[in-house]
């Protein structure tokens, strides 16, 4: 079953926050963040296995909720090397991801 | 770094053709994918792989069947290309977690 990604579409100005948001109607076993520039593969970000958890790295992060339904990306202070499709996945235990139908991100100067 | 190797960025063949899309990756990585790409849809997956000689279906396979003789190396056969088969082909290659993909082949039949 394929995780709803929402918004799917948004533009920020540098410097904004941006978050967005997968979610399914059954526990997901992990779930994945990948980010792809126009022309370019999928770039995987992070991944989240535990209810609960939060993870990232310099400004973009991520949480998984505690029933493991939902994850939200957070993109905080925006650049212009954001813009991008932003893609969840859900994965299960045999490494196979289903992918969201993604979120293109616009950053405008 | 791993690297996925797709060994073509574009493809232009007619429809009825066989059509062969190879990956390599270079990582000695046990699980390979193929998925395709359309606007608004995603990447779907195609087939999947988890170890030599083993294949398995995924969301879409009407249409593909695959072959992996070696750890290295996946291809995607499209046994009579038909025009709904235009799209973009993403190879992946991982272990554990995370996918490593493919520059992709951006596939059209004519």
């Amino acid at each position: 079953q394929q995780p709803v990604q929402s918004p799917q579409a948004v533009i920020l100005r540098e410097g904004e926050d941006a978050v967005i948001n997968c979610s399914s109607s059954k526990a997901l076993y992990s779930v994945h963040w990948y980010r792809q520039k126009h022309g370019e593969a999928p770039v995987f970000l992070m991944i989240l296995l535990k209810g609960g958890e939060q993870k990232g790295h310099d400004k973009i992060s991520a949480s998984f909720n505690e029933k493991k339904q939902q994850s939200s990306l957070y993109l905080t202070a925006s650049q212009l090397s954001y813009s991008g499709t932003y893609f969840c996945a859900s994965g299960g235990g045999n490494e196979k991801l289903t992918f969201g139908t993604g979120t293109r991100l616009t950053i405008i100067p | 770094d791993v690297k996925v190797t797709q060994s073509s960025r574009y493809l232009v063949k007619r429809t009825g053709e066989k059509v062969f899309l190879e990956c390599v990756q270079d990582m000695d990585h046990e699980n390979m994918f193929w998925y395709r790409q359309d606007p608004g849809l995603g990447l779907r997956l195609i087939y999947f792989s988890y170890d030599v000689k083993m294949k398995e279906k995924g969301d879409i396979p009407e249409g593909y069947s695959v072959s992996r003789e070696k750890k290295e190396r996946f291809s995607l056969i499209l046994e009579s290309a038909s025009t709904n088969q235009t799209s973009m082909y993403l190879c992946a290659s991982s272990y554990f977690y995370g996918y490593t993909f493919g520059s992709g082949t951006r596939l059209t039949v004519v």
